[in-house]
């Protein structure tokens, strides 16, 4: 079975400083995909990024990007230029490519994420 | 023109009580999902259906039972509420299985609290 570890359940950072959120999965699986999820205080669960396992290069999106490493199953989330909005629960995902689990996302624990003024 | 949308956003209902939470998206996808957050912020899936058809049924309880008359719509229909249940029920939709096309991302509504008293 898949599992998602956030190892940090809280982090906290200064307003325009750069954090670092940690994830780590198991899989047996060699296609899959791997996702950053926002969730505010509002509970909307907002896509952040998105890995795909095939691919070498991290993702990028604006201020977030990601340090995907494969062989270690770990998948870092890093926010440069940290904004006050960024406060948020974090949580990561893994979805398996194909099979008949392929709409079944699995969760992190989730990190909360302060950003200091 | 909210892409997936859940009615009500909350419920605060009595023990045994029938309960209904409602599910629509406009994205054209074909593939929806109830998911479970608990007191403790942890994410699970609970159903998934692609063109109405149950695809993943993840040990839930049969009091509840997720309705989808047509692919835009999931609706979730709890019998016999018991006080754990009381949670916040995501709906989400994506693109079915399509392997390596894009991660078929995933995306939610804003969540319905449910509260059982």
């Amino acid at each position: 079975a898949q599992t998602v570890t956030q190892s940090q359940p809280e982090m906290s950072v200064q307003e325009a400083e750069t954090v670092t959120l940690s994830c780590t999965y198991d899989t047996s699986e060699s296609d899959y995909y791997l996702f950053w999820y926002k969730q505010p205080p509002s509970r909307q669960m907002i896509l952040v990024i998105r890995q795909e396992a095939y691919k070498q290069q991290n993702a990028t999106e604006n201020r977030f990007s990601v340090n995907f490493q494969k062989a270690a199953k770990s998948f870092s989330l890093k926010i440069s230029d940290s904004q006050l909005g960024d406060a948020a629960m974090y949580f990561c995902a893994y979805r398996i490519a194909g099979g008949t689990s392929y709409g079944k996302l699995t969760f992190g624990q989730g990190t909360i994420l302060t950003v200091h003024p | 023109d909210t892409a997936v949308s859940q009615t009500p956003k909350y419920l605060v209902t009595q023990m045994g009580n029938d309960k209904s939470i409602k599910c629509e998206q406009n994205l054209g996808h074909d593939t929806m999902y109830w998911y479970k957050q608990d007191s403790k912020k942890f994410l699970k899936i609970m159903f998934s259906y692609n063109n109405k058809e149950l695809i993943i049924n993840e040990t839930v309880p049969n009091r509840f039972s997720p309705k989808s008359p047509d692919k835009a719509h999931l609706n979730l229909h709890i019998n016999s509420l018991e006080l754990g249940d009381s949670a916040v029920y995501f709906c989400a939709s994506s693109l079915g299985q399509v392997i390596l096309i894009s991660g078929n991302t995933i995306y939610f509504g804003e969540g319905s609290w449910l509260t059982v008293v």
